[in-house]
């Protein structure tokens, strides 16, 4: 079962946007509009703060966006601030009652 | 308070066994399906199991299928994760979560350490 595939890593100034991508295939991405995205902060749980490809959970800011092409996702933060710096991880729902993960990507704020 | 608590993890040798537990607060337990993930020192996120309301609907990663097992138990609020011949690559903080929409996890423990050695 191979890994959803995201950028290594990402960077972006204070007030700017940023994009991470997100890469499956017609078994999880592709075919269902179950992604969702994640924040790690440093030695912390994951918080939701995207699902079902576009949504936002209560209290997650609108900074925050989520949209999907084909089997590309995507996750936008715009107004980019210092406390976005995190890992941002996103799963996907997968053909056979499945759950998969991409490798994560390091969000730097310069 | 919605809250997530496991616990059971520690330093075990290849191929010996080891039970995760986790205990579910402030939420209707039964109504929702849950999941284990684990993240080793360093790395990304890994799905390894999940389990529908009743347990009657289980599924696994491919790397722990055949030897982890995961159930759970309404009456007492609690999810498990019997995990045997187990490995040094199954050496992570293993989490469990509150599934609300198709893997969408929404609330996460604080997650708990296995360490698998030689």
């Amino acid at each position: 079962q191979s890994a959803l595939t995201q950028p290594a890593s990402v960077s972006g100034s204070p007030g700017q946007s940023i994009t991470i991508s997100c890469t499956g295939s017609s078994s999880d991405v592709g075919a269902y509009n179950s992604v969702s995205w994640y924040q790690q902060l440093p030695d912390k749980a994951p918080k939701l703060i995207i699902y079902d490809v576009n949504h936002r959970p209560s209290g997650i800011s609108n900074r925050f966006s989520g949209s999907k092409s084909g089997s590309t996702a995507s996750l936008t933060i715009s107004g980019l601030q210092a406390e976005d710096e995190a890992d941002y991880y996103c799963s996907s729902y997968r053909i056979g009652n499945l759950g998969v993960f991409g490798g994560g990507t390091r969000l730097t704020v310069l | 308070e919605v809250r997530l608590v496991e616990s059971g993890g520690g330093v075990v040798r290849t191929g010996e066994s080891l039970r995760l537990s986790c205990g579910a607060f402030g939420f209707t337990f039964d109504g929702h399906g849950m999941s284990w993930v684990r993240q080793a020192p360093g790395r990304g996120l890994e799905w390894v199991s999940g389990i529908n309301w009743n347990g009657a609907s289980i599924s696994y990663a491919d790397s722990v299928k055949g030897r982890f097992i995961i159930s759970r138990d309404n009456a007492k609020n609690s999810l498990y994760l019997q995990m045997s011949s187990l490995r040094a690559e199954d050496t992570a903080l293993y989490y469990c979560a509150r599934d609300v929409s198709y893997i969408a996890l929404d609330t996460w423990g604080q997650g708990t350490m296995v360490t698998v050695s030689s």
